[in-house]
Formats: structure tokens, C-alpha cells, sequence
């Protein structure tokens, strides 16, 4: 298995821009978390999915944040519209639901000028 | 709600001492409890995972750690580190809402070896 595939691995966009982050979780994991990473504020989970459907999103920033799970192969964090605040790395992670046990991807790293 | 305290930000050992990082949880019931490492650069990997039974687990790369539940501590443990042991380490705590988990991670302890 490869594993939580995480596109991009690296981004730089301009303040104001929209920017998608992707994961792909690993087949037949039906929980899947976004966490944020900064030096400041640690590892942040901002919100996970079961069974494609948002569990807790309490996470999340602000309104300027959203995700999305069409499928349970894919899922998407929009930041619309990006501020250098949100400069951070972005990790998706993927567990089965009655185990815990979370595999994460290797992360995007967001640099918003 | 769970929480996990890692009480050391940073410690210092020299290659081939022993280590032990710390690591105390809150939780109402029977805890998951995991150890991850992060590697500069990388993501999270896990070292070992307690969810019941024997107290001592095992984990990757010569690691251990111990469930002390009247201590409501999982402290991580290696008889002999290596200059590549050097990252991040992340305790957590798990619990199950319903059909769905997630997990509590405290802040980390950054280690630093010396040759």
C-alpha cells in the first residue's frame, strides 16, 4: 500500500489566492483527519471525516476554511482567501474508526507571502 | 475531554545513554495511547500503540514505553540511543465518539543527541 498521499508537498502562493490541498487516504481507512502544524501552536487537528462525512470541524479557523470528502479516496482543504497567518504544514491522516491507530501523510507546506 | 502532557520541550543525551521522555494523560476511561516520531521534514510515525493487556509494549526501532495507569503516565523509554534518533516526539491519547476516533496529541519533546 503507499500509504496517505498528500498533494502538493510544497506551495507558495500570494496572499489573497485560493489554495486546495489534496490527500488520497489509504484504501479501506474510513476516518480521515486534517491537522495543521506550526511552530507556534503545535500540531492543531482542524477536522476529520468518517465514512466521508465531517464528524467535528471545530478545528477549523475560520470560515475561509473548508474541506471536502466526495469519495472515500479523496478528500480536499480550500483556504479561500490565504493569508500569510496560514502558513503552516498540512498533514492528512487516515485510520479505521474502531482503531485509533492514525497513518499520516507526508504533508503539504504552505508559504502564503 | 482527553489531554496529554509531554512536561520536557527539549532534552539533550549523549549517543548510547538511555532515554526516557515523559508523557501523562487525562481520560475518563481506558486509554489508547500511541507514541509517534517526526523526523525533520516528515511526517508523523508511529512507534508503538498501548490498547490493552500487557502494560509493556514494544515498538519500532528498540523503542518501549510502560502504561502506568495510577500514574496516568505512557513514558517512552530506549536502553541506547542512536545519533538517528534525533526528531520529534509526540504522545497521544485516543478515544471513540460513536463510530468515529480521534486522537489528543500533547506538544512534543524535541530530542537533540550528541556524539
Amino acid at each position: 500500500d503507499a500509504g496517505v498521499i498528500q498533494s502538493p508537498r510544497h506551495e507558495v502562493t500570494e496572499m489573497g489566492q485560493e489554495v486546495t490541498l489534496r490527500c488520497k487516504p489509504i484504501s479501506g481507512h474510513n476516518s480521515l483527519f486534517w491537522y495543521r502544524q506550526t511552530m507556534m501552536r503545535g500540531l492543531e487537528l482542524l477536522i476529520y471525516f468518517n465514512n466521508n462525512v465531517p464528524i467535528d470541524d471545530s478545528g477549523m479557523p475560520e470560515d475561509r476554511f473548508s474541506a471536502k470528502m466526495p469519495n472515500a479516496s479523496f478528500s480536499t482543504l480550500k483556504i479561500q482567501p490565504s493569508e500569510p497567518r496560514d502558513s503552516a504544514v498540512y498533514f492528512c491522516a487516515a485510520s479505521r474508526s474502531s482503531y485509533n491507530e492514525q497513518f499520516f501523510g507526508p504533508g503539504t507546506r504552505l508559504t502564503v507571502l | 475531554a482527553q489531554s496529554v502532557t509531554q512536561p520536557d520541550i527539549h532534552i539533550t543525551v549523549s549517543e548510547g545513554a538511555s532515554l526516557e521522555l515523559r508523557c501523562n494523560y487525562s481520560y475518563g476511561a481506558t486509554p489508547y495511547l500511541f507514541w509517534y516520531v517526526q523526523s525533520p521534514g516528515q511526517g508523523l510515525q508511529l512507534l508503538l500503540k498501548y490498547f490493552s493487556g500487557d502494560t509493556l509494549v514494544q515498538g519500532i526501532k528498540g523503542f518501549e514505553a510502560e502504561f502506568k495507569r495510577s500514574q496516568s503516565s505512557f513514558n517512552l523509554r530506549k536502553p541506547s540511543v542512536h545519533w538517528s534518533d534525533a526528531a520529534e516526539y509526540f504522545c497521544a491519547v485516543g478515544a471513540t465518539y460513536g463510530t468515529a476516533s480521534k486522537l489528543t496529541f500533547g506538544t512534543g519533546t524535541r530530542l537533540q543527541v550528541t556524539l
